[in-house]
This record gives C-alpha cells, sequence and structure tokens, in this order.
C-alpha cells in the first residue's frame, strides 16, 4: 500500500535550535497538509499546498515556522527557532485535489518532537 | 471556541457493549469525515458522509449525517477491543477540513 512517509519520527532538541521536518506525500497525490496534534488543541491545520503551491498558511506563526515544497516528492516544515511550546506531534498528509469535498486525507505516522 | 464539538472526550466500555459518539456543530459543512487513530500512529479515514441524512454501515460501524449537515454520530455495535482508538471528525467548509478534539474510546475486554 502506499503510504505518507514522515522524517524523523522523533526529534529531541533543545530551545533555539532549528528542526526541520520531511514528508515524501503519495505518488500521484497533489494536495499535501501539515498539522499539529497536542492533548490540549487537538489536530491543528498549519499549512496545504496544491500541485506545490502553497495556498493557506493561516494556522502557522509566521514568524519561526516555514513550510515549502522544493519538488512534488518533498515537503518540510521548519522551525527556527524552536521553543518548548512547539512540542507536538507534526503530521503530514497527502491527498487528490480538496475542491471535491469528499477526497481522503492519507496520513503520515508523525514527527514526535520534544523542544527542551 | 471549537468548531466542532466532539462528546464524550473519554469513553471506556466492555466488550459486547453498545456506543454512539456525537460530533456537534453550529456550522453547516459541505461533508464529514470520521477518522480513527491509533497510538503512534496517523489518522485513517473510516467514511466520508456528504448528503443530509445520510447513513453509512461499515460493518458494526454505523454513521449518520445530520439532515441540516451540522452534526453526526458514529454508533458502534458490540464493541471489540480492536476498535480501541481517538475517533475524529472532520468538517469540510468554505474549502478548509476542520478537525474536532476526538473521543478517545477504551474497549475493555
Amino acid at each position: 500500500d502506499a503510504r505518507v512517509t514522515q522524517t524523523p519520527r522523533h526529534k529531541v532538541t533543545e530551545m533555539g535550535q532549528e528542526v526541520t521536518m520531511r514528508c515524501q506525500p503519495i505518488l500521484g497525490h497533489n494536495t499535501v497538509f501539515w498539522y499539529r496534534q497536542t492533548m490540549m488543541q487537538g489536530l491543528e491545520l498549519l499549512a496545504y499546498f496544491r500541485n506545490r503551491a502553497p495556498l493557506d498558511d493561516s494556522g502557522m506563526p509566521k514568524d519561526r515556522f516555514s513550510a515549502e515544497m522544493p519538488d512534488a516528492t518533498l515537503a518540510t516544515l521548519k522551525i527556527q527557532p524552536s521553543e518548548p511550546r512547539d512540542s507536538a506531534v507534526y503530521f503530514c498528509a497527502s491527498g487528490l485535489d480538496r475542491r471535491e469535498s469528499n477526497q481522503p486525507q492519507h496520513f503520515g505516522d508523525g514527527t514526535r518532537l520534544s523542544i527542551l | 471556541t471549537q468548531l466542532l464539538e466532539q462528546s464524550p472526550q473519554f469513553l471506556s466500555i466492555q466488550e459486547g457493549e453498545n456506543l454512539t459518539v456525537y460530533c456537534n456543530s453550529s456550522s453547516v459543512f459541505s461533508s464529514l469525515q470520521w477518522y480513527r487513530q491509533e497510538p503512534g500512529e496517523g489518522p485513517v479515514l473510516l467514511v466520508t458522509v456528504v448528503t443530509g441524512g445520510e447513513v453509512k454501515k461499515l460493518k458494526r460501524l454505523t454513521f449518520q449525517f445530520g439532515d441540516a449537515r451540522k452534526d453526526s454520530s458514529l454508533h458502534i455495535t458490540a464493541a471489540q477491543p480492536g476498535d480501541t482508538g481517538l475517533y475524529l471528525c472532520a468538517g469540510n467548509r468554505d474549502d478548509k477540513i476542520i478537525f474536532g478534539k476526538g473521543t478517545r474510546l477504551h474497549i475493555l475486554p
């Protein structure tokens, strides 16, 4: 079965360090989503791309977070500088064009990030 | 304010019992999806409902979309330990997908 692949699975680092999370979407999918999940807030949408173009990053703190898709097989989410409040599980999901509202999103297994 | 409210937040019941969990909103959604998430994994889509009043069955799971497309329910018949997990609903509105915080379900053997 095709899967969304996220790396690393776990990351522990000190505050102030740069963190880069990577996602390989399912081949052929043209939408990519980044989410953050915490116990308090649940699953929050940070950014999404369609055909590699950023369409919505209103959920993302712009001063320290950035999301890019250098090519169709790679999406990145960077945090610089990282802070303890960024500790969470970050999920990437891919899908087909979301303008058809019933298209499912396929999630990776997440990156568990801990900022000390 | 949470756009999609899921209830209950936590539910622990014995194997073989029936249960219903809810996803409610004051907003109308063009479609609504239910996902199940297990520890250490990402959410996995169970079903999408699109039409008001729609009912879909997936083995022992029955999903219903409210007539006004503002709410949904998930009913599980004869729950099994394999049903344990976090159940998330997600609504599509104005080209955005919004997730509820989920119901954490634990089925005791």
